[in-house]
């Protein structure tokens, strides 16, 4: 069973096209993220919902935007993609259990613009 | 500077040997603690999760935290060519939900 599943796993595509990446997590979690991956590895938040409310939005071009139709899923949405979105781009979940606070990652997806 | 800062390696070490992986921080509000392994082409996955200062220990994985010294560190005994990931700190201040991530250490185990 795949508690938090991103598609697609790769995407290629041009300079100026808009593409969205899907999330969904069946693990009952009231709170979601996208994380940005650059080339080196750091991993910066960019999102994140909590019971489908925007609760972080780094600074972040506002060609990004992140829909969360139900607590299950949060689908990011990028406009005009540009040469510097090529990355990796992981969605995770995570649930408050007294204080405690565990997140669970997606697989990733890379993308790559042309 | 950066909020949390971590050597990103790469650090190679036989197999069996004892390996420590550190990471320092600014922000004295911080009070979660957690490594995460993200081997290649993988998500995080995460391994340990402290509480404020203190050890915590899992199997051939030990955590520790210094809060004094904004100090946090990752051993891991008898290590594994298994063991060979990209090893990432991350942080967390008490009611919030942005983590602070480390760039990550990568880590070669050689049998």
């Amino acid at each position: 069973d795949t508690a938090v599943s991103q598609t697609p796993k790769y995407l290629v595509t041009q300079m100026g096209n808009d593409k969205s990446i899907k999330c969904e997590q069946n693990l009952g979690h009231d709170t979601m993220y996208w994380y940005k991956q650059d080339s080196k590895k750091f991993l910066k938040i960019m999102f994140s919902y909590n019971n489908k409310e925007l609760i972080i939005n780094e600074t972040v071009p506002n060609r990004f935007s992140p829909k969360s139709p139900d607590k299950a899923h949060l689908n990011l949405h990028i406009n005009s993609l540009e040469l510097g979105d090529s990355a990796v781009y992981f969605c995770a979940s995570s649930q408050m259990t007294g204080f405690e606070e565990t997140q669970y990652f997606g697989p990733g997806t890379r993308l790559l613009v042309l | 500077q950066k909020e949390v800062e971590q050597d990103p390696g790469p650090l190679s070490v036989p197999e069996g040997a004892i390996v420590s992986l550190n990471c320092t921080y600014s922000n004295s509000a911080f009070q979660y603690f957690m490594w995460y392994r993200q081997y290649s082409r993988k998500g995080p996955e995460l391994l340990m999760y402290t509480y404020s200062s203190g050890n915590k220990e899992d199997g051939r994985f030990t955590a520790q935290v210094d809060k004094s010294s904004k100090y946090i560190s990752l051993f891991i005994r008898d290590s594994q060519p298994s063991d060979s990931a990209t090893y990432l700190c991350a942080m967390l201040e008490t009611g919030a939900n942005n983590l602070f991530f480390g760039t990550g250490t990568r880590l070669t185990v050689i049998p």
